[in-house]
């Protein structure tokens, strides 16, 4: 199994919805991503999970809380948001924590109305 | 402040054109300098990771090669199926943070 796969493909939310991204992995991989990106713009990375540990925030809002249950899986939690952060939720992993390559999903399309 | 700066944003080619698609990049100790594919609503597909500069890769119709400044991806003889945007990003030495450049999104007409 060499894929990642993200849950559900499409969202639409409202501002005051709570709801979750889900991503899993059975590739044996160490490292696990959340990117964002926006129409026509590159992936942003949001964070980074190395061996289930947080080891990077790129600064992002609380209104983002990632969890890492366990090694196979990687949660975004939404809340509050605001419709600017409509984008493609994008996740990723990589064997090891050196990002020698990274393996993404086809990404959550997200909507906030 | 490691950058990635991809030309051109976009190039159109009739099937079987080939051509080149430029990445110029700075960045305090290059680790090692990525292509990605990304096909429109999903996600980049991984291509080539080049380390040293005189680096060359090659898979199917793409090359990729690499100097201390830049990386070219040469596609020979495309076809319609290679359209997508083409994703350069560069690794620092001790960062575990790609930075991406803006991407060139290619389409080859037949």
């Amino acid at each position: 199994d060499t894929e990642v796969t993200q849950t559900p493909k499409h969202l639409v939310m409202g501002m005051t919805n709570k709801k979750s991204l889900k991503c899993e992995q059975h590739m044996g991989h160490r490292a696990m991503y959340w990117y964002k990106q926006k129409a026509k713009k590159p992936p942003e990375l949001m964070f980074v999970y190395s061996y289930e540990k947080l080891s990077i925030n790129e600064s992002v809002p609380s209104r983002f809380s990632p969890e890492c249950p366990n090694s196979s899986l990687l949660n975004l939690h939404l809340h509050a948001l605001q419709p600017e952060d409509s984008a493609l939720y994008l996740c990723a992993s990589s064997p090891g924590t050196s990002n020698e390559k990274l393996f993404f999903g086809s990404g959550t399309q997200l909507s906030v109305l | 402040e490691d950058q990635v700066t991809q030309s051109p944003e976009a190039l159109r080619l009739q099937e079987g054109e080939s051509s080149s698609l430029n990445c110029s990049y700075t960045v305090s100790g290059l680790r090692g300098l990525f292509w990605y594919r990304q096909d429109p609503g999903k996600g980049p597909e991984f291509l080539f990771t080049l380390y040293s500069a005189g680096e060359e890769k090659e898979k199917e119709r793409l090359k990729a090669t690499l100097t201390k400044k830049e990386s070219f991806l040469h596609i020979t003889a495309p076809k319609p199926e290679d359209s997508a945007t083409y994703l350069c990003a560069v690794q620092a030495r001790g960062a575990q943070k790609l930075v991406f450049g803006q991407g060139t999104r290619l389409t080859i007409n037949p």
